[in-house]
């Protein structure tokens, strides 16, 4: 059975703090990382897809780094601000996935003011 | 273009009744997705179509789920003799193929079905 993990489950950050967090993924037959955030109310929003080891990506204060060999993935955000909070989740897309991504469960980040 | 609309976004209903979501996405996109999430989870895939045709369907879902996208274009997710457990957020999702397989997902706001 698959399985995505992301740590921590949840997180308060201090407005102006930087903070990163976890996505672990299996590392056999790797596809593609997929990062999202969603806001409460809101619908979920694409943030990063990433298909090569070692990938490097930046949205703003917002960046994401991949290592496929080992199975994980970082997202960092810089100088948090209360926009910020929202639950972030990855997914994983794997060879011979169908398009059938596994998700994680999520971390929800909370900016104190 | 206003994203991907879903309808209604709550929608609660007694044990045993059917239910029936809509699904409007991104014009242009011709792949869609619909989705589960219960509390503390992350999404949980359910079906996938190219244009009108379903492509994939997840084997945990029971025969009461049935899906359709007639004409490529809206699709409805319907639910039939709902149980508890169908309580959930369901999520429809949109992309538009690309050169990769895997290109990122324009979701809706999500259906919360209550299922009393």
């Amino acid at each position: 059975i698959l399985n995505v993990e992301q740590s921590p489950q949840s997180l308060h950050v201090q407005e102006g703090d930087s903070t990163n967090f976890t996505c672990s993924f299996p590392s056999s037959n790797f596809y593609a990382l997929h990062w999202y955030r969603w806001e409460t109310a809101k619908s979920p929003e694409a943030l990063f897809v990433m298909t090569l080891n070692g990938d490097e990506k930046k949205k703003g204060r917002i960046s994401a780094t991949l290592n496929t060999k080992e199975g994980y993935s970082y997202l960092y955000i810089k100088g948090s601000q209360p926009e910020d909070s929202a639950t972030y989740l990855c997914a994983f897309d794997y060879m011979d996935s169908n398009y059938q991504l596994i998700w994680g469960a999520g971390t929800k980040l909370i900016i104190k003011p | 273009d206003t994203g991907v609309s879903q309808n209604p976004r709550h929608k609660i209903t007694k044990r045993g009744q059917n239910v029936t979501f809509r699904c409007d996405p991104i014009s242009e996109h011709n792949r869609l997705y619909w989705y589960r999430q219960t509390l503390g989870q992350g999404p949980e895939f359910l079906t996938y179509f190219q244009n009108e045709a379903q492509l994939e369907k997840s084997r945990l879902l029971s025969d009461r789920f049935s899906a359709e996208r007639p004409k490529g274009s809206f699709s409805t997710l319907e639910i039939q003799r709902t149980e508890q457990g169908d309580s959930a957020m369901y999520l429809c999702a949109s992309s538009l193929e690309g050169d990769s397989r895997s290109e990122k997902l324009f979701f809706g706001s999500g259906t919360q079905l209550s299922v009393l």
